[in-house]
């Protein structure tokens, strides 16, 4: 069975680059079906889609700062998003979609605090 | 952008009871919509996708419907393990974002 798990530090600090890896395991990341991508999720707050494997088309309001990119030979994949503030704190969640479909695996989400 | 609402915002509803939850999007989505389920401190977790297929173990009660920009997700009759938060999300273009709504709050009456 599929199953991701984010890692990362948890505590950010201002203008740095938050760097997060989603381990994958039960599967494989180079399946064609599949994207993998992050979704985040400020405390108290709702969803938020952050992008996915399948473009360079990222979350618009996060503009040119996240960049996801798969690692096949480590079979995981990662997100980096860069000059981050306050506003960037949230639950991050790496997750699977399928091609056509909805986000149908998660990992269980990594608290990030951005803070100095 | 595409804009994602959701209405009501909390409904609240007792056991048994039939459930409407509905999702607009600001311009046409097609199908390309889903419907997650999220309780407190847990992952969301998939329940439709292309806006009526339901997921693979999700219970029959659920069933989702609509296309272009107006959607529904019903349940037919409430269970305990149903009282959650739900959220659609729109999957239509990358170049838009993929837009989840603002959520829906089911809890008890």
């Amino acid at each position: 069975q599929l199953q991701l798990q984010e890692s990362g530090p948890g505590l950010v600090k201002p203008s740095e680059t938050l760097s997060l890896t989603c381990i994958v395991s039960g599967g494989s990341v180079s399946s064609s079906n599949y994207y993998w991508g992050w979704i985040r999720q400020p405390p108290g707050k709702g969803l938020e889609w952050i992008g996915d494997s399948g473009s360079t088309y990222y979350n618009p309001s996060l503009k040119s700062r996240v960049t996801i990119s798969v690692d096949t030979s480590k079979n995981q994949f990662s997100l980096k998003l860069s000059s981050v503030t306050a506003a960037d704190t949230a639950m991050y969640y790496c997750a699977r979609r399928p091609v056509g479909y909805g986000t149908d695996v998660w990992g269980q989400g990594t608290t990030v605090t951005v803070s100095s | 952008d595409i804009q994602m609402t959701q209405s009501p915002s909390t409904l609240s509803a007792s056991v048994g009871d039939r459930v409407t939850i509905t999702c607009r999007a600001s311009q046409s989505v097609s199908r390309w919509l889903a419907w997650y389920q999220q309780k407190p401190g847990k992952a969301p977790k998939l329940l439709i996708s292309k806006a009526s297929s339901l997921e693979s173990g999700v219970p029959s009660r659920f069933s989702g419907s609509g296309s272009g920009t107006e959607f529904t997700l019903t349940i037919s009759s409430l269970e305990p393990d149903d009282f959650a938060t739900y959220y659609c999300q729109q999957y239509n273009s990358y170049s838009e974002g993929f837009t989840f709504g603002p959520g829906t709050k089911v809890d008890i009456k």
